[in-house]
């Protein structure tokens, strides 16, 4: 069985600082992993999508990295900024749309 | 972006009533859709698969005589929480595809808090 770990449960940062958030998974036959970011009321909204066959995605001041060997992929944001403040899920899928989620890391950015 | 509207935002029912929650996707067709829930501290769990036209396939675990999922349209899926119990209390989420996307990014719907007195 699946199981996501997210490391840390919780950050909180000054604006400004550069962050890294970490996610694992047990087993690495996944056909891709995608990172969330989770506001109260507003459900998800996905960040970045990264195929089995990809090392890593860039957004903005976002980038994800992915190992599937290890089982391991963390979320890279610059510059943090108090409105980045919110859970961030990881989830991988063994297939498309079945996700297995971790349980989030709550990121507060203060001014 | 696709936009899944997903209605209540949040419920208060009585023990042994039936809860229905509806997901539409406003802006394009979703052939699949997913359901999920996610007890306090804990992470989102998926109960089924919904597809258009078809029965929705449940996760093991997930009774499907209690949870009802009903996918008519390209559009619309609902999900029926029947003789609600206070051990269903939960916020639900659904997910879709856009079938016409070669992406496979999903989007979600705000998520429904059900709270069962």
């Amino acid at each position: 069985k699946q199981e996501v770990t997210q490391i840390p449960a919780a950050l909180s940062v000054p604006e400004g600082e550069n962050l890294v958030l970490n996610c694992s998974f047990t087993d690495s036959a996944i056909y891709n992993l995608q990172w969330f970011r989770q506001d109260p009321g507003k459900g998800l909204t996905s960040l970045l999508l990264i195929q089995s066959s990809q090392r890593e995605q860039t957004s903005g001041r976002l980038n994800a990295s992915l190992d599937k060997s290890s089982g391991r992929s963390t979320l890279y944001i610059a510059a943090s900024q108090p409105g980045d403040s919110a859970t961030y899920l990881c989830a991988v899928s063994p297939s498309y749309g079945k996700l297995t989620f971790g349980q989030g890391t709550i990121l507060t950015v203060h001014p | 972006g696709a936009v899944v509207s997903q209605h209540p935002s949040w419920v208060i029912c009585k023990s042994g009533t039936s809860v229905k929650i509806e997901c539409r996707s406003l802006d394009f067709q979703a052939t699949t859709m997913f359901w999920y829930r996610q007890f306090p501290k804990q992470s989102l769990m998926l109960m089924a698969t919904s597809n258009e036209g078809s029965k929705a396939t449940y996760e093991q675990g997930v009774e499907k005589d209690k949870f009802l999922i009903n996918h008519a349209s390209l559009t619309l899926s609902t999900l029926t929480v029947t003789s609600a119990h206070p051990e269903d209390s939960s916020f639900y989420i659904c997910s879709a595809r856009d079938r016409t996307e070669s992406n496979e990014k999903l989007f979600f719907g705000s998520g429904t808090q059900l709270s069962v007195l």
